[in-house]
């Protein structure tokens, strides 16, 4: 695609209710990688995704939020059992890499606002 | 916390002035980078700098990097109204990016 796609862009949702977030990368970047953004905040690294490499999973705030991603395009990052603190926005980048080398920059969807009530 | 530090936190000038943000960073560095982010949208790289630069320049833009003190700056030339966002730096190490915790520049036209 021509940039990074996520869905949905807005999400509301009670608490103790699982959520599912989804994010398209550009077509050939083989990096990943998610950060949640709390209001008027910086950014805060979830997960990475490199290729087929197991994932970097360092920055899961909790066992409630898993991450995936499949055949090494899209990725979905799932929130079980929500509370209210999970209220954030989260966004999704994709970077281009080739043997090792990459120019570095991240391209960022418009991220999934989740608000839980 | 390893995230960046930058200041000011907010900063509000005229149209037509130069605004000057800075970033502090804890760990060693691949490059340092600079993204521009607009209310309640994704952020856009605006400019890398690597480790062993001390400057560069893209149009208005102007970043310097003192990797001896673990700061960068960014200068913003004859700011316009357009460019009122929230300014963040980002630096490398091996595949990590830390975000530093922005600052939010208002232009007033």
């Amino acid at each position: 695609g021509a940039g990074v796609s996520q869905s949905p862009s807005n999400k509301v949702t009670e608490k103790g209710k699982d959520v599912e977030l989804r994010c398209d990368p550009i077509s050939g970047h083989t990096a990943l990688y998610w950060y949640r953004q709390s209001l008027g905040q910086g950014l805060e690294f979830l997960i990475y995704f490199q290729g087929n490499s197991a994932p970097d999973k360092s920055g899961l705030p909790s066992d409630r939020f898993s991450a995936e991603r499949t055949g090494g395009s899209v990725s979905t990052l799932t929130i079980q059992r929500t509370q209210q603190e999970d209220s954030a926005v989260y966004l999704c980048a994709s970077r281009w890499t080739s043997g090792g080398a990459s120019t570095g920059e991240l391209f960022f969807g418009e991220g999934s606002r989740l608000t839980v009530l | 916390s390893q995230q960046g530090e930058e200041d000011p936190q907010a900063l509000s000038i005229q149209e037509g002035e130069n605004a000057t943000m800075n970033c502090s960073y804890k760990t060693s560095i691949n490059n340092l980078q600079w993204y521009r982010q607009n209310s309640g949208r994704g952020l856009v790289h605006l400019i890398l700098i690597r480790s062993n630069e001390r400057e560069k320049h893209s149009g208005r833009l102007r970043v310097t990097l003192d990797t001896s003190k673990k700061s960068s700056s960014l200068l913003i030339t004859a700011s316009r109204a357009a460019d009122t966002a929230s300014y963040f730096c980002a630096t490398e190490g091996t595949y990590k990016y830390i975000f530093g915790t922005g600052t939010r520049l208002k232009v007033l036209a």
